[in-house]
């Protein structure tokens, strides 16, 4: 069955940039119409969209963050980076990648705690 | 700022009937595009429930059901059990700004 899992830095210093990798099985970005997508939610706050990239390396951003984030693949690993520029100790969250397939996020990793903090 | 606003809670007796509003716009649930709903039970990730407005992914009880109409979605759940105490989130494409995927505000289920 599918399977993602997050991995990078707990804890990360303002203003540094967070790396995250997301290692997925059991399918290809290579295929046409899979996605894997990027969700971020803060302790005890909703979920936040933050970037999707598509088989074709189509990329969408969240716009209020678009700034600061790039996504990539590499297909041959199987994997997803995600980084996010300039970070701030408002962006401490749980963060998810997650498989997308026509428009929805099916299944999520586990997800991955980030802190932010000097 | 999520485009997509639910009530923040809702409850229910054991065996009751809920429902959670998704409340969009012309520019998301109003031009079409789908609606997903999650289920994130305490301490883990959200867990697709309803794909494509309607629909119920294998494993997932007949008790929950999609609606969509207008701008806006509904997800109910009929003969609420203990079990389904967690919060739910809505989500869609909205195509302004460029396009990209929304989720909504959240909603805390309680059983009571």
């Amino acid at each position: 069955q599918i399977t993602l899992k997050e991995s990078g830095p707990t804890l990360v210093k303002p203003p540094q940039t967070l790396t995250l990798t997301c290692t997925f099985s059991a399918f290809s970005l290579s295929i046409s119409g899979v996605g894997v997508g990027w969700i971020r939610q803060p302790p005890g706050k909703a979920l936040e969209w933050l970037a999707l990239i598509y088989w074709d390396n189509d990329k969408r951003y969240s716009p209020s963050l678009k700034t600061r984030l790039t996504i990539t693949k590499d297909t041959s690993k199987n994997q997803v980076v995600l980084t996010m520029t300039n970070m701030d100790p408002v962006d401490t969250a749980t963060y998810y990648c997650a498989y997308s397939l026509l428009g929805g996020f099916d299944p999520w990793g586990q997800g991955t705690l980030v802190i932010v903090s000097s | 700022q999520s485009v997509l606003t639910q009530p923040p809670s809702v409850s229910g007796a054991p065996g009751q009937r809920v429902t959670i509003s998704c409340t969009g716009s012309s520019s998301n649930i109003g031009a079409g595009y789908d609606v997903h709903w999650y289920q994130q039970l305490p301490g883990t990730a959200p867990k697709l429930l309803i794909y494509g407005n309607t629909n119920r992914p294998s494993g997932v009880p007949d008790r929950f059901s999609g609606s969509k109409s207008g701008t806006s979605a509904s997800l109910a759940i009929t003969g609420l059990q203990a079990e389904d105490e967690a919060d739910y989130y809505c989500q869609s494409f909205d195509s302004s700004l460029g396009g990209s995927f929304v989720f909504g505000t959240g909603t805390k289920v309680t059983v009571l």
